[in-house]
């Protein structure tokens, strides 16, 4: 069945370094994928997707792309803020379905 | 526009209580679902539904029951709490197209077991 690795962390990086997450996938076919986001005390939330091979999903200077030869999602922020302080998840669906596999999630801490 | 509500946000249980986590969402989404979060462990499916009057069992099932009798609403219940079921909680929903559409979250509940 389709499943997620991701890089676990924890990561710790200053202010305006550059982020790598990397996150690959087995799939039946090309699903669409995700990175979700959680910030501290709250609910996850979509952070961007992409829907089909070589698609780049970007939202708040975060970006990712889908590669079908590496069948990876890395995501990507060229410099990040104290702001982006979360855990990130990694997530496909299961085939023909809603539900979705995460990873195990990367708690990311942005320092001053 | 309130998205996904659950109730409450923090509990704690003594070892053998019973209880419902209330999940509500007003965006007419067919499908929803809940997970739990544990350290390490990513989040894991327990339950799910596609709509309303059918539901089905997830990745750790055992000891949750849910129901599905209006769209709107998706509780979760605990029939014998039990400490390895200390968890935080989240439900979730999307229009559910069978190919993976955006999910929403609640803001979870945190629950204790004693």
């Amino acid at each position: 069945g389709n499943s997620v690795t991701q890089m676990e962390g924890p990561v710790t990086l200053s202010e305006e370094a550059f982020l790598t997450i990397n996150c690959t996938y087995t799939a039946t076919g090309y699903p669409s994928l995700f990175w979700y986001v959680q910030y501290p005390g709250e609910g996850l939330q979509l952070l961007l997707k992409a829907t089909k091979a070589d698609d780049k999903g970007s939202n708040k200077g975060f970006e990712a792309t889908y590669r079908k030869e590496t069948t990876s999602f890395h995501l990507e922020k060229g410099s990040v803020q104290v702001s982006d302080s979360a855990v990130y998840f990694c997530a496909l669906p299961l085939g023909g379905s809603e539900k979705l596999v995460f990873g195990k999630g990367t708690k990311l801490t942005v320092n001053p | 526009n309130a998205g996904v509500t659950q109730t409450p946000k923090f509990q704690v249980l003594k070892t053998g209580q019973s209880m419902t986590l209330q999940c509500a969402q007003d965006m007419n989404h067919e499908y929803m679902s809940w997970y739990r979060q544990d350290p390490g462990m990513g989040l894991r499916l327990i339950h799910y539904s596609v709509g309303a009057g059918i539901t089905d069992q997830g990745e750790v099932p055992n000891g949750y029951n849910v129901s599905r009798s209006t769209t709107e609403d998706f509780p979760l219940r605990l029939l014998s709490a039990a400490p390895s079921q200390t968890s935080v909680y989240f439900c979730a929903s999307s229009y559910g197209q069978g190919f993976g559409t955006e999910a929403f979250f609640g803001q979870g509940t945190r629950l204790t077991v004693v």
